[in-house]
């Protein structure tokens, strides 16, 4: 299984910063099975990115993926209010599906 | 609009069992694989089980396999998890997901599930 390592466990930051978060895998993920999730208290999960680098529905252009092999990195430019919660990578392979630990961006 | 709507959640003692469901709306059920992630309190995702859109092939994390069973009905837009010998561990919100290539496009509310005596 494939245990996805997520750093720093908590980003504190002002609105109008950016936000780089970190995910790095214990063996090489295909850049088509990594995905980014974002979840706010008492909500389920939202997908912003899939495919390393590729934005969701309605995810604004501010969210950025990129990374490949086994590092991954989140960008969240200009920072708005509502960005402030967890953030979790997940990655697919040999059909199993991990998470990472998860990324607390809180307000500084 | 894509909906995900569980239910049966609820309070069980350890050793016990409890069905959970998952009703889908807004999209053409049959087309898509489903599954169902855990998130016990305070921590992280925790993926469960899979199964695929015609149910014939079916996916479980090494720690429920023999205890738990997902299934789904097609004829009715229905995801099932059965859950059984459930232990403390096992406490937390499951949430049924859609499939969108090797990750998850849209989730439920979930449905809390304690174990306790």
């Amino acid at each position: 299984e494939t245990v996805l390592t997520q750093s720093p466990g908590t980003l504190s930051l002002s609105p109008g910063e950016r936000a780089t978060l970190s995910c790095r895998a214990s063996q090489s993920v295909s850049t088509s099975y990594l995905a980014w999730f974002q979840q706010k208290p008492g909500q389920p999960p939202r997908l912003l990115i899939y495919g390393a680098s590729s934005r969701a529905t309605g995810v604004p252009d501010r969210f950025s993926g990129s990374g490949s092999g086994t590092d991954f990195t989140l960008t969240i430019n200009r920072l708005e209010p509502e960005d402030f919660a967890v953030y979790y990578c997940q990655q697919y392979g040999a059909s199993s599906w991990t998470f990472g630990q998860g990324t607390k961006v809180e307000i500084k | 609009e894509v909906q995900l709507v569980e239910s049966g959640g609820g309070l069980v003692q350890p050793g016990g069992s409890l069905r959970l469901s998952c009703a889908a709306s807004g999209f053409t059920f049959n087309s898509y694989t489903m599954h169902w992630v855990r998130q016990a309190p305070g921590r992280g995702l925790e993926h469960v089980a899979a199964i695929t859109s015609f149910g014939d092939n079916t996916y479980y994390r090494t720690s429920v396999k023999g205890r738990f069973t997902i299934s789904r009905d097609n004829s009715n837009n229905m995801l099932y998890l059965q859950m059984g010998s459930l232990r403390a561990e096992d406490k937390a919100v499951y949430y049924c997901a859609r499939a969108r290539v090797a990750t998850f496009d849209f989730w439920g509310q979930g449905a809390q599930v304690t174990v306790s005596s």
